[in-house]
C-alpha cells in the first residue's frame, strides 16, 4: 500500500461541510478507481478515472458527489454537503495503462470520513 | 460478472495451510478469478489471480478446479499477519474494470 497515497487518514465534518479526499498514484499509474467501505461491509465501486477523463460513474450517487484526475496533481474526490450517511472508508487503486487488462489495483491506506 | 460464495469465517493455526473456498458456478469462459485481502484498518491488497490454470506466486497458490465452478486459495503457512479478510472476485478481460467485492471470509490465525 506504501506506493499509493490518500489524505487525509482521518477527516471528520460536521453535516452541510465539504470533504475532499486525494489520491496521488504510484508513479507511472495513469488510472484511478475509487471506492466506499461502510462498517462491517465489502468494498463497494464508485468512478474509474483516467488521466483528465470519466470512464466509469456508475457507482458514484447523482448528487453531491464528484472527482477529478487532472493533467497534474493528485485524484480528487469531492463530497458537497455531506450528510452521516457518507461516513465511510473511501480508498483509492490505481493501475498501470499497461497493465489495466490484468485488473491488479493497488490501494491506498483509506481516508475514513466521519460526518458529526 | 459471475457471483461468489464464501464461508464468512475461518480458523487457522499458526504455521499450518489455510486453505480458503469460493465457489463460483456461475463463472464464464472469459472470467477470471481474483483474490485480494484486507488487513484490519488497511488497504485491500492484491494476492493472485487465474484463469484455469492453477497459480502460485510468492503470497499464496490457487487451485481452480477443472470445471472452474470453484477454487480454492492456499496460503502454505500461516502467519498471524496473515489474519485478514480474504475476497474472491471474478472478474472478465473486458473494459469491465471495476472490482465487485462481496464479504470476503475473515480468517483468524492462531497462535
Amino acid at each position: 500500500n506504501a506506493g499509493v497515497m490518500q489524505n487525509p487518514r482521518h477527516l471528520v465534518r460536521r453535516r452541510g461541510q465539504e470533504a475532499r479526499l486525494r489520491c496521488s498514484p504510484m508513479k507511472g499509474h495513469s488510472h484511478v478507481y475509487w471506492y466506499r467501505q461502510l462498517p462491517e461491509e465489502g468494498l463497494k465501486f464508485m468512478v474509474y478515472l483516467q488521466k483528465e477523463n470519466i470512464i466509469d460513474e456508475s457507482g458514484m450517487p447523482k448528487e453531491r458527489f464528484s472527482a477529478e484526475f487532472p493533467k497534474e496533481g493528485p485524484s480528487i474526490l469531492r463530497i458537497q454537503q455531506v450528510v452521516r450517511g457518507d461516513s465511510a472508508a473511501y480508498f483509492c487503486a490505481t493501475t498501470k495503462a499497461n497493465e489495466v487488462a490484468k485488473n491488479i489495483q493497488y490501494f491506498g491506506a483509506g481516508t475514513r470520513l466521519s460526518v458529526l | 460478472d459471475a457471483k461468489t460464495t464464501q464461508p464468512p469465517s475461518m480458523d487457522c493455526a499458526e504455521g499450518r495451510a489455510a486453505n480458503l473456498p469460493c465457489n463460483h458456478s456461475t463463472i464464464s469462459g472469459n472470467e477470471y478469478v481474483y483474490w485480494y485481502r484486507q488487513i484490519h484498518s488497511q488497504g485491500p491488497q492484491y494476492i493472485i489471480h487465474g484463469l484455469k490454470n492453477n497459480e502460485t506466486n510468492e503470497m499464496a497458490s490457487l487451485i481452480i478446479t477443472e470445471d472452474r465452478k470453484s477454487s480454492t486459495l492456499i496460503l502454505p503457512h500461516a502467519t498471524l499477519r496473515d489474519t485478514a479478510v480474504y475476497y474472491c472476485i471474478v472478474l472478465n478481460a473486458g473494459n469491465n474494470r471495476k472490482l465487485i467485492w462481496g464479504l470476503g471470509t475473515s480468517l483468524a490465525v492462531n497462535p
